[in-house]
């Protein structure tokens, strides 16, 4: 099984300021992962695919990197509405997801 | 829009078998796969299974053979059965597409977009 490793588990920033988030694969991915976002009580939401693509209607602040093992999850400027978790997950192998980094707001 | 709303008992005694429905709306149950995914109470998430739209079936080898999932076409559903519940199977289950998107010329399945999903409790 391949594990994604996320880190770090909690990040505090304020509005406006840039968040980078990192996940790492066990094994190579090559470009397939993807990331969501997921607030209280909600559904995730897909945001990024194969590592740097974003989903239909998300806002370019988002963007990702990364291929093989490493990977980023960019805000480049905060609003508001952001702060929640965030999962990375790869179907390179089967199916895994992170264990998530929890974007708080400082 | 694709819609996908969960049901099913909130409640389910230790031993016996969980099932769930995931109804689907805006699409038909013959475009897509369709997966679960499992959330235990504060905890990430862990992927159960997937149906293609032929039938096809893969599942988490974690889950040691105790799952099932299954397409209704003519209702546009598809379910999930877990046997032999216990504790650890207490969770937010989550239906989702598995939506095909293309880049550098190639095209991957991913889980997009998600029910709302449904708090199941395994009671002792």
């Amino acid at each position: 099984e391949i594990v994604l490793t996320q880190s770090p588990a909690t990040l505090s920033l304020s509005p406006g300021e840039r968040a980078t988030l990192s996940c790492r694969a066990s094994q190579s991915v090559s470009r397939y992962l993807a990331w969501y976002q997921q607030k209280p009580g909600q559904a995730p939401r897909l945001l990024i695919y194969d590592a740097s693509n974003r989903a239909t209607g998300i806002p370019v602040r988002f963007s990702g990197s990364g291929s093989g093992s490493d990977f980023t999850l960019t805000i480049s400027s905060l609003e508001p509405e952001d702060f929640a978790v965030y999962y990375c997950q790869q179907r390179s192998n089967s199916y895994t997801f992170g264990q998530g980094t929890k974007l708080e707001i400082k | 829009q694709v819609q996908l709303q969960e049901s099913g008992p909130g409640l389910v005694k230790a031993s016996e078998t969980l099932s769930l429905t995931c109804t689907v709306s805006g699409a038909s149950i013959s475009t897509y796969y369709w997966g679960w995914i499992r959330q235990p109470p504060g905890k990430g998430l862990e992927w159960i299974g997937y149906i293609s739209y032929s039938g096809s079936t893969n599942y988490n080898l974690s889950l040691k053979s105790r799952a099932i999932i299954s397409v209704e076409t003519s209702k546009n559903q598809f379910s999930l059965k877990l046997s032999s519940v216990t504790a650890a199977d207490t969770a937010v289950y989550f239906c989702a597409a598995l939506r095909g998107y293309c880049s550098g010329g190639s095209c991957g399945n991913w889980f997009d977009p998600w029910g709302q999903g449904t708090l199941v409790t395994v009671s002792s």
